[in-house]
């Protein structure tokens, strides 16, 4: 079956860490998104990457790292310097001439105390 | 830059017909999506509008007047299982960038 995964489900922090959020898919897009979802709130984009080993800033990217070594892998960091990281967390990908169309995967709930 | 604006909350009975609207403003306009997310899920792509007029995919059509910066999502015979948020999502600058609106909450009632 192919889909997006993204592990952990539920992460927990605590202030002053580096955390690494995982995101697979095996769907052979080339486009690949981060998101970041603040509750009752909509998708604020993080990163995005449209080929190997290049990414670009979203509207919200300070305070956080990627990268895209494999076609299939896209790995979100949050850094010590995101001032306010508890938020769900949910990667997306997409073939790059239908970026309308874009899969998502389960979320990873990240809480920072 | 880009903007949309939907409503916050919707509510209506199960059987009814309900209207979602978006209003976007974006330079290079190519789309608009709607995509349903249910609480604590992941959202899925419900619909794409890159022409104006009615796209219909079941219960579920979408609208788009590029003229007027305007769409809508109609849901037809509503279901409790319809309970979800919805969101528009607009695909401008010329492919360069796609923004979420702040998303409609809609709740179905018996």
């Amino acid at each position: 079956d192919g889909g997006i995964t993204q592990s952990p489900k539920y992460l927990f922090r605590k202030e002053g860490q580096n955390v690494t959020l995982s995101c697979e898919q095996n769907l052979n897009h080339d486009a690949m998104y981060w998101y970041r979802q603040d509750p009752g709130q909509g998708l604020r984009l993080i990163y995005y990457s449209q080929i190997v080993n290049d990414f670009q800033k979203g509207d919200i990217a300070e305070g956080y790292s990627v990268s895209r070594e494999k076609k299939e892998s896209f790995p979100l960091t949050v850094t010590s310097a995101q001032k306010n990281p508890t938020a769900f967390y949910l990667c997306a990908s997409s073939n790059r001439d239908r970026a309308y169309e874009q899969y998502f995967g389960p979320g990873t709930r990240l809480t920072v105390t | 830059g880009q903007s949309l604006e939907q409503p916050s909350e919707v509510t209506a009975v199960e059987g009814a017909i309900v209207q979602i609207n978006c209003t976007y403003q974006t330079s290079g306009f190519y789309g608009l999506s709607w995509y349903q997310q249910h609480d604590g899920g992941a959202p899925t792509f419900l619909s794409y509008n890159a022409l104006d007029g009615l796209e219909e995919t079941g219960r579920f059509s979408s609208f788009l007047s590029r003229s007027d910066s305007y769409g809508y999502l109609l849901l037809q015979e509503l279901q409790m299982k319809d309970s979800a948020s919805y969101f528009c999502a607009v695909w401008g600058n010329y492919g360069q960038n796609f923004v979420f609106g702040p998303g409609t909450r809609l709740s179905v009632l018996p």
